[in-house]
């Protein structure tokens, strides 16, 4: 079966602590891993998509980085503005968008 | 742009009433779809259209859902009758190409099914 599975389901630093956040996916011939951030109250917004092993995308203090396995979110020296939950995703066998549970980060002043 | 706009933003109804609600996608985008979240089972996909006529409706989770999309510029999801386990966060998504997977989402429609 197709599925993303996100680790932890919550997180807790202190600004400028450096962390990452994990997605595994178990789906047949990946197609894109691609990450959103979700701010309370609002719809998920788009980060990046990698489509293959060894890609690396950088978004200010959040990097992407992908294997063949699973995909890694690092946030370094990150601000509390950072605090957001993370959702990670990809293509199911039947071309569908399918979302892990999310990761909560909470970056404390 | 003014986004993907939902409607209502909350909605509180009492068990087996009927319930719907809207979406204004961007304008342009051929792709629509509507998401569920909840804690426990995350963000779901129900349904999406392309060009106006459903393509999967495979996550529609009962009968009781249904959606349609009349024009390229609003689509609304309906459930009738309600249920208490229905409540959720309800996602609305546009997009402008098909194998895209950058969406735009709304900002929700927050249901209370009491």
């Amino acid at each position: 079966e197709d599925q993303v599975t996100q680790s932890p389901e919550a997180l807790r630093l202190q600004e400028g602590e450096s962390s990452s956040l994990n997605c595994s996916y178990t789906v047949s011939g990946l197609r894109g891993l691609f990450w959103y951030r979700q701010d309370p109250g609002k719809g998920p917004e788009f980060l990046f998509t990698l489509y293959s092993a060894g890609e690396e995308k950088e978004k200010e203090r959040l990097k992407a980085t992908l294997t063949k396995k699973e995909s890694f979110l690092h946030i370094t020296a990150p601000k509390p503005e950072d605090s957001a939950t993370y959702l990670c995703g990809t293509y199911s066998s039947a071309s569908k968008i399918i979302f892990g549970s999310g990761t909560r980060l909470s970056i404390r002043p | 742009d003014a986004g993907v706009i939902q409607s209502p933003r909350h909605e509180v109804t009492e068990m087996g009433q009927e319930v719907t609600l809207r979406c204004k996608p961007i304008s342009g985008h051929d792709y629509l779809f509507w998401y569920r979240q909840t804690m426990m089972r995350g963000l779901e996909l129900l349904i999406y259209f392309n060009n106006n006529v459903p393509i999967d409706d495979s996550g529609m989770p009962e009968d009781r859902f249904s959606a349609k999309m009349p024009n390229a510029s609003f689509s609304t999801l309906k459930i009738q009758p309600s249920e208490p386990r229905d409540s959720a966060v309800y996602f609305c998504a546009s997009s402008a190409m098909a194998r895209n997977e950058k969406l735009f989402f709304g900002s929700g429609t927050q249901l209370s099914v009491l």
